[in-house]
């Protein structure tokens, strides 16, 4: 099965450091990934898509994507308690889905 | 802008009863679809997604139906409720790219 894997955490990082979440899969056919923001009782938020190897930077979120190693990663540089929240992380499966991991819990704090 | 919308917000149903939840999408056209459910502290389950009028896809096997009467409405039913059936359900539509967009979802207590 087509699987994407993320350390559940909790993951604690202090206010103003660097928060880095990680993500493998599977599928080395998947060529588009996503990260999302879900804060407690909502719905996810789309923050970062990665389709090529590398890094893509978006304000404090980089997105990661190292397609030998079928990694993804997300780093928060100069975090803040407002981005304490779980991050999922989706990887295109092509069939018009996505497959979501389990998702990390991060909290920062001040 | 594109803008989706599920109703109710929260719900509370006794075991056995029916279910109906609505999802809509406004300013885009024949939208992929998607129904998740997540219960509490755990990841998202595709149940069901459809990619045109009365195209509906069935990830897991179950005492769900989904229906697409519409280009831009997506229902999920029940005839009768579970306790399992309790969650976190979610209506999602996909962009060009394979990224999707989540409604504010709407929470399920079965009692």
């Amino acid at each position: 099965q087509k699987e994407v894997e993320q350390n559940s955490g909790p993951l604690s990082v202090p206010e103003g450091a660097i928060a880095s979440l990680n993500c493998t899969y599977s599928d080395r056919g998947s060529q588009s990934f996503f990260w999302y923001r879900q804060y407690s009782g909502k719905s996810p938020e789309l923050i970062m898509f990665i389709y090529s190897n590398g890094d893509k930077e978006d304000g404090r979120f980089t997105a990661q994507l190292n397609k030998a190693s079928q990694y993804v990663s997300l780093l928060i540089r100069d975090s803040q308690p407002s981005d304490s929240a779980t991050y999922l992380c989706a990887a295109f499966q092509g069939a018009q889905k996505l497959v979501f991991g389990q998702g990390t819990r991060l909290t920062i704090n001040p | 802008s594109q803008t989706i919308h599920q109703w109710p917000a929260t719900l509370v149903q006794p075991v056995g009863s029916p279910l109906s939840l609505e999802c809509t999408v406004e300013g885009t056209s024949n939208p992929n679809l998607y129904w998740y459910r997540q219960a509490a502290g755990r990841g998202l389950q595709l149940l069901f997604y459809s990619v045109g009028i009365g195209q509906i896809s069935s990830e897991v096997p179950q005492n769900l139906s989904a229906s697409r009467p519409q280009d831009r409405q997506f229902i999920l039913s029940s005839k009768k409720l579970l306790l399992s059936d309790s969650g976190f359900y979610l209506c999602a539509w996909s962009g060009d790219r394979g990224e999707q967009y989540f409604g504010p979802g709407t929470r399920l207590t079965v009692t």
